[in-house]
């Protein structure tokens, strides 16, 4: 089976351009999560969606984050514009379950450099 | 609004047990234990999680009080392997928020 799918893994941009993640969960799963990691923020918890409906946005960092699920098996997080403060990886997770006992699936990761 | 306290980090031998400790005073009748990993630049990857009762899978075994104010998870016999951020959440499971966690360092 594949697991949760991220693109692009790496990306490098100038600060001032619009930059698209992309993930696509594990078929079948119902909750899809997106994380940002920096050194010295940590694990953050950006936004999630159960059943393609976001339910909690109150991590997105401020009004130059956006994030969609237009379909069970596709979501984006986009950044426009960017700034080089947005540099870290982006974690996309999934979860088959909508009780209390859902383990979450986490991808690569999107490793996003903006300059 | 850290709802779990962690060490910062612990050591252990290769082939010995790793007991990690967590804190949750303020966790609430329906909030789960769960415990996952990052290694290195890694995803987080999931271990464990239990309600009240001890947990045990293929990876660790989850130790959680009476009271559940704490659990400790336990890694039979550590390998290099081993070596990552593992994180105690105690959480409702839709707002999975990761803290500090403790960095293990398997040593051979």
């Amino acid at each position: 089976d594949a697991g949760v799918i991220q693109s692009p893994r790496h990306e490098v941009t100038e600060m001032g351009q619009e930059v698209t993640l992309r993930c696509k969960p594990i078929s079948g799963h119902n909750s899809l999560f997106w994380y940002r990691q920096t050194m010295m923020r940590g694990l953050e918890l950006l936004i999630y969606f159960n059943n393609n409906v976001p339910i909690d946005d109150s991590g997105m960092p401020e009004d130059r984050f956006s994030a969609k699920m237009p379909n069970a098996s596709f979501s984006t997080l986009k950044i426009q514009p960017s700034e080089p403060r947005d540099s870290a990886v982006y974690f996309c997770a999934s979860s088959p379950l909508a009780g209390p006992t859902g383990e979450l699936f986490f991808g690569e990761g999107s490793r996003l450099t903006v300059l | 609004d850290a709802k779990t306290t962690q060490p910062p980090s612990m050591d252990c031998a290769e082939g010995r047990a790793a007991n990690l400790p967590c804190n949750h005073s303020t966790i609430s009748g329906n909030e789960y234990v769960y415990w996952y990993r990052q290694i290195h630049s890694q995803g987080p990857q999931y271990i464990i999680h239990g309600l009240k009762n001890n947990e045990t899978n293929e990876m660790a075994s989850l130790i959680i009080t009476e009271d559940r104010k704490s659990s400790t998870l336990i890694l039979p016999h550590a390998t290099l392997r081993d070596t990552a951020v593992y994180y105690c959440i105690v959480r409702p499971r839709d707002d999975m928020r990761f803290g500090a966690g403790t960095r293990l360092t398997v040593k051979p």
